[in-house]
């Protein structure tokens, strides 16, 4: 199958600074990205959906000054998580959808994962 | 509204048994995955399916779309098969809406 891979896939941070988290589609053109963040026990919630060469749509709640999204070419796209604090550290995950050979169009693949702690 | 739910929440089972994990959803979809996570949180796509029914060695899944249900089953199950089984719905809008997912135990 497709791979995608993040980076770093964790990272501790002093409370104010920014951490910036790409997600990498290795093999494929990912002409969409999605970013999910996930708090221990409970399930994947979407961030915001990113479509190469476009601004990323945010779902409610999410403030997108905050957690800056860019997806400048068809196999990177990158989480900046703006004057991080504590309430901020949580799991992130990216998955990408593409088409490339044996890779359905409506299928994701997802990212190892990237947590982030914020002191 | 769009909602999937999934059974049961918690399963502990002696290796060798065979488990099934279910998925009911509200509303028509476009598509349903089976995802599978480990306790380091790396998400792994076992399967994405629209109708009938898809196998890849002891995992099989099924969806009966007149009913919203899908069932992920293992068979001969193993102790490497210990993680969080995530049903999630891709409801038209290409976005995936999740379930709260199954966190399955093998014992040895």
């Amino acid at each position: 199958g497709a791979v995608v891979s993040q980076h770093p896939s964790w990272v501790i941070c002093k409370s104010g600074t920014s951490v910036k988290i790409e997600c990498r589609s290795l093999d494929f053109q990912a002409t969409t990205m999605f970013w999910y963040r996930q708090f221990p026990k409970q399930s994947l919630m979407l961030m915001a959906t990113s479509n190469e060469g476009s601004k990323a749509t945010y779902e409610q709640g999410v403030e997108k000054d905050k957690f800056l999204i860019n997806h400048a070419s068809l196999t990177l796209s990158t989480l900046t998580v703006t004057s991080a604090h504590p309430e901020d550290s949580s799991f992130y995950i990216c998955s990408a959808r593409g088409e490339w050979g044996r890779v359905a169009y409506n299928e994701q693949f997802f990212g190892p994962g990237t947590r982030l702690t914020v002191l | 509204k769009n909602e999937v739910e999934q059974s049961p929440q918690n399963l502990t089972a002696q290796e060798g048994e065979f488990i099934t994990i279910n998925c009911s959803y509200s509303v028509g979809i476009s598509a349903l995955h089976w995802l599978q996570q480990h306790p380091g949180g790396g998400i792994v796509s076992l399967f994405m399916l629209s109708s009938g029914k898809k196998k890849h060695g002891r995992l099989i899944a099924t969806i009966n779309i007149q009913e919203k249900h899908s069932s992920l089953h293992i068979t001969a199950s193993h102790p490497r098969d210990s993680a969080v089984y995530i049903c999630a719905v891709d409801f038209g809008n290409e976005k995936l809406t999740f379930g709260t997912g199954t966190r399955l135990t093998i014992i040895p």
